[in-house]
């Protein structure tokens, strides 16, 4: 079964600095998806960025950046130029690309993100 | 433009009676659905998903099922509530297996 680790509960950034957040998972597939979810106080769940593993390149989107490392199982989040709407809960996400049970989620327990003034 | 709706937006029900919470999506056909619970301070947990009217797949043995009667609509239900189904319940839906899901704004439920 597939898993997924995130080992820091909580971080906290000054704003308009570079933060990192930590997921690893573990799967014996090789066609797979990641993602990292964003949940506000609103607990609105909002896509952040999507990663294919079949993809060497690292996914972008505007200030949010990966680092994804396929043989390492990582999976790692950069915020940049930390701003105070990126205060929220985020959580890593694994999705099988193929076979049963595809398109369904597998959450980590999240990292609280506080962007302090 | 797509949207997904899930009312009602909170609920406070005693142990022992029904629950159906509904989902809703506009702005495209046959989408796949899901339902997650998150329980407090935690990640989370996907409940039922679907990939058409009344093809239901669930993940986890528990109190709850869930239909489609029509193509964007899914429902959650529970003849009778457990003090343990209390949570935040999410409806999600995506276009095919492997895409992104769209989450909708959740339901919280507190069970009595």
């Amino acid at each position: 079964a597939q898993t997924v680790t995130q080992s820091q509960p909580e971080m906290s950034v000054q704003e308009a600095e570079t933060v990192t957040l930590s997921c690893t998972y573990d799967t014996s597939e090789n066609n797979y998806y990641l993602f990292w979810y964003k949940q506000p106080p609103s607990r609105q769940m909002i896509l952040v960025i999507r990663q294919e593993a079949y993809k060497q390149q690292n996914a972008t989107e505007n200030r949010f950046s990966v680092n994804f490392q396929k043989a390492a199982k990582s999976f790692s989040l950069k915020i940049s130029d930390s701003q105070l709407g990126d205060t929220a809960m985020y959580f890593c996400a694994f999705m099988r690309g193929y076979g049963g049970s595809q398109g369904n989620l597998i959450f980590g327990k999240g990292t609280k993100l506080s962007v302090k003034p | 433009s797509q949207t997904i709706h899930q009312w009602p937006a909170t609920l406070v029900q005693p142990v022992g009676s029904p629950l159906s919470l509904e989902c809703t999506v506009e702005g495209t056909s046959n989408p796949n659905l899901y339902w997650y619970r998150q329980a407090a301070g935690r990640g989370l947990q996907l409940l039922f998903y679907s990939v058409g009217i009344g093809q239901i797949s669930s993940e986890v043995p528990q109190n709850l099922s869930a239909s489609r009667p029509q193509d964007r609509q899914f429902i959650l239900s529970s003849k009778k509530l457990l003090l343990s189904d209390s949570g935040f319940y999410l409806c999600a839906w995506s276009v095919g297996t492997g895409d992104e899901q769209f989450f909708g704004p959740g339901t919280r439920l507190t069970v009595l």
